[in-house]
């Protein structure tokens, strides 16, 4: 039965390359959220998809970052141009239905540095 | 809009002694109440969560919390800490009616000293 996975666990880019970040979600969950966790900080909601759909991207910055979900595969988060201060952990979490009362189950993360 | 506050960044504790790690929220309307723990180099595990009924909630590992409406406050406690209690606690609200993104305090990390 396994969790939800993210890969790669760790990343280094240089200042302005591309990361990609990928998450599997748990069995039979359609619903991934997005987490950033910056140094010596709580985590920050980034943006939340089901199969193919945005759903709430309130938390994303405005440049540089997408986030996609496609019908096959996992849900990928995208990072252009890195920058020193994307140096950062980075949770995926999954749930079954969307709903609030419902549990989101977070993978083991992939932690970003930029050089 | 949502916010948590974990009054101690940090708590040592001796092993075996009780804890508890506090947490208040502020919203304006109602929401669920969470604590999920964070063991090192790994993800976010649930310890229990708040939805409704009675205020006293039991988790996993022998944590309890306990929801005080008035107080906006969802204090973590435990009344036996062990070794293997060391991690990054988090505690986290999200809205009863709309999306569902958790809103996180900046946690606290508990060290249990022998």
């Amino acid at each position: 039965n396994a969790g939800v996975m993210q890969n790669p666990r760790h990343l280094v880019r240089r200042r302005g390359q591309e990361a990609r970040l990928r998450c599997s979600p748990m069995k039979g969950h359609s619903h991934v959220y997005w987490y950033r966790q910056l140094p010596e900080e709580g985590l920050k909601f980034m943006v939340y998809l089901q199969k193919e759909n945005i759903i709430d991207e309130s938390g994303m910055p405005k440049e540089r970052f997408s986030a996609e979900f496609p019908k096959e595969g996992p849900s990928i988060l995208r990072i252009q141009q890195v920058v020193r201060g994307d140096s950062a952990a980075y949770f995926c979490a999954s749930s079954p239905r969307g709903e609030t009362t419902d549990t989101q189950y977070f993978g083991p993360g992939t932690r970003l540095t930029v050089l | 809009a949502q916010s948590v506050t974990q009054l101690d960044s940090q708590v040592p504790v001796f092993e075996e002694a009780p804890v508890e790690l506090r947490c208040n929220y502020s919203s304006s309307v109602s929401v669920y109440l969470f604590w999920y723990v964070q063991y090192p180099n790994q993800g976010l595990q649930l310890l229990l969560k708040y939805l409704s009924g009675s205020t006293l909630v039991k988790g996993i590992n022998g944590f309890e919390a306990e929801f005080n409406k008035s107080q906006t406050s969802f204090h973590l406690r435990k009344p036996s800490v062990h070794i293997s209690d060391t991690a990054e606690y988090f505690c986290a609200v999200t809205l009863i009616q709309g999306a569902q993104k958790l809103v996180f305090g900046q946690g606290t990390r508990l060290t249990i000293n022998p």
